[in-house]
């Protein structure tokens, strides 16, 4: 089927410590994942996206895993700041439903002072 | 830096009535996308859209839903007869290609009484 789903619904982190929010997908035939941050009341904001065939990249403050074997895909922020306090969903391209994303359940993030 | 743009930000309107939301694409972009959003809940495709036809639509996307593309700018979502349970933040996103990555407005809240 098509579903992606996250192990943790909200993950709760000192500022300055380092965020990992992990994601699970289920369709093999996915190939592209995006991270998406969504604040309240706004629209998912791109964080960082990675494409199948990698299974690392990297951007400013933020770190993509894909592991293909198991179906995961994790999200690392480092030197989480309250600024990064969100929901983030991760979400799967599946070509073959007409390139649409799939997106997860979503996980709150809260950072303490 | 381009963005795609809804319109209303927020709407009430009354259970039976049509409701039109309107959304600018990116304007480089070929494939749009409804995506909808119920309080507290994860986001939901809705309808993909690409060279003027549907290339997919959800189970949520039922007879009382349609998409247009009437001119080369704009991308509209219409509720023919609304309905409680359709009351939701709709999220119009767009993408260049097939591969990139989708970019999304900051929603059209909408309420139905």
């Amino acid at each position: 089927g098509e579903s992606v789903g996250l192990h943790l619904p909200t993950l709760s982190v000192q500022e300055g410590d380092n965020s990992i929010i992990n994601c699970a997908y289920s369709n093999s035939a996915s190939d592209y994942f995006i991270w998406y941050k969504q604040e309240s009341g706004k629209g998912p904001q791109f964080i960082i996206d990675i494409r199948s065939n990698m299974d690392k990249r990297q951007g400013q403050r933020v770190t993509v895993l894909l592991n293909k074997t198991v179906k995961h895909l994790s999200l690392q922020i480092a030197a989480t700041q309250p600024g990064d306090s969100a929901v983030y969903f991760c979400a799967e391209n599946i070509m073959e439903y007409g390139n649409k994303l799939v997106f997860g359940a979503g996980t709150i993030l809260r950072v303490k002072s | 830096e381009p963005e795609v743009t809804q319109t209303p930000s927020h709407q009430v309107t009354q259970m039976g009535q049509e409701v039109i939301l309107r959304c600018v694409p990116i304007s480089n972009h070929l494939y749009f996308y409804w995506y909808r959003q119920i309080l507290g809940q994860k986001v939901e495709f809705l309808v993909s859209f690409y060279n003027n036809e549907i290339s997919e639509k959800s189970e949520i996307f039922d007879d009382q839903f349609s998409v247009e593309r009437p001119d080369g700018s704009n991308f509209t979502l219409k509720i023919r007869s609304t309905k409680l349970e359709d009351s939701a933040m709709y999220f119009c996103a767009s993408r260049q290609g097939a591969g990139n990555t989708i970019y999304f407005g900051e929603g059209s809240w909408l309420t139905v009484v």
